[in-house]
């Protein structure tokens, strides 16, 4: 079975500086990942996905994750955050293999002050 | 033109009530699933139907039960309410058969369930 570790519930960041939210995946086969965004009352949106390629995947709002095969990461980073960028983000995997068993991660709360 | 709607938005109701929560979705996706979040934002995904037939069926108490009666639509039918049972539920939507693990999934707003 896969799983996914975000060490961070909570980070605290000030408008304009840049921010990195971590995961790290767990699985005995390949993976697809997902970072998905989710503002306040409201359901998830995908941000960005790796499925293959470039190991560097760039998404909506400005935000990038970089897949680190060797160190079974997929951190999410962006450069200049803004007081919009205030929600609950959340890695998930799946297995290759067509299953559509989505397992996501505890989430990481990011919260923008200006 | 929500593309995954879920109905009631709120729920607020009694231990041992049954209640159902709807789902529609109008972008013409093959698969549809349905989601827990609890009081720590955990998300578990609950069930999952694809044309109509159930493919995943996670460890969640027969009280639980899902009911497709179309492709665009999935509703989560709940007997004998527990306060456990209180938490956010999503719906969500996926296109194209076999092609699985790659795809979007697309939320609901959620359901937020109030067990008293």
């Amino acid at each position: 079975a896969q799983s996914v570790t975000q060490l961070d519930s909570q980070v605290p960041v000030f408008e304009e500086a840049p921010v990195e939210l971590r995961c790290n995946y767990s699985s005995s086969v390949s993976v697809y990942l997902f970072w998905y965004v989710q503002y306040p009352n409201q359901g998830l949106q995908l941000l960005l996905k790796y499925l293959s390629g470039s190991t560097l995947v760039k998404g909506i709002n400005g935000f990038e994750a970089e897949f680190n095969k060797s160190q079974t990461s997929f951190h999410l980073r962006k450069p200049s955050v803004h007081i919009s960028d205030t929600a609950e983000y959340f890695c998930a995997v799946t297995r290759m293999d067509s299953s559509y068993n989505l397992s996501f991660g505890s989430g990481t709360r990011l919260l923008v002050r200006p | 033109d929500t593309a995954v709607s879920q109905t009631p938005k709120y729920l607020v109701t009694q231990m041992g009530n049954d209640k159902s929560i709807k789902c529609e979705q109008n972008l013409g996706h093959d698969t549809m699933y349905w989601y827990k979040q609890d009081s720590k934002k955990f998300l578990k995904i609950m069930f999952s139907y694809n044309n109509k037939e159930l493919i995943i069926n996670e460890t969640v108490p027969n009280r639980f039960s899902p009911k497709s009666p179309d492709k665009a639509h999935l509703n989560l039918h709940i007997n004998s309410l527990e306060l456990g049972d209180s938490a956010v539920y999503f719906c969500a939507s996926s296109p194209r058969v076999g092609a699985g693990a790659r795809e979007t999934q697309y939320f609901g707003p959620g359901t937020r369930l109030l067990v008293l």
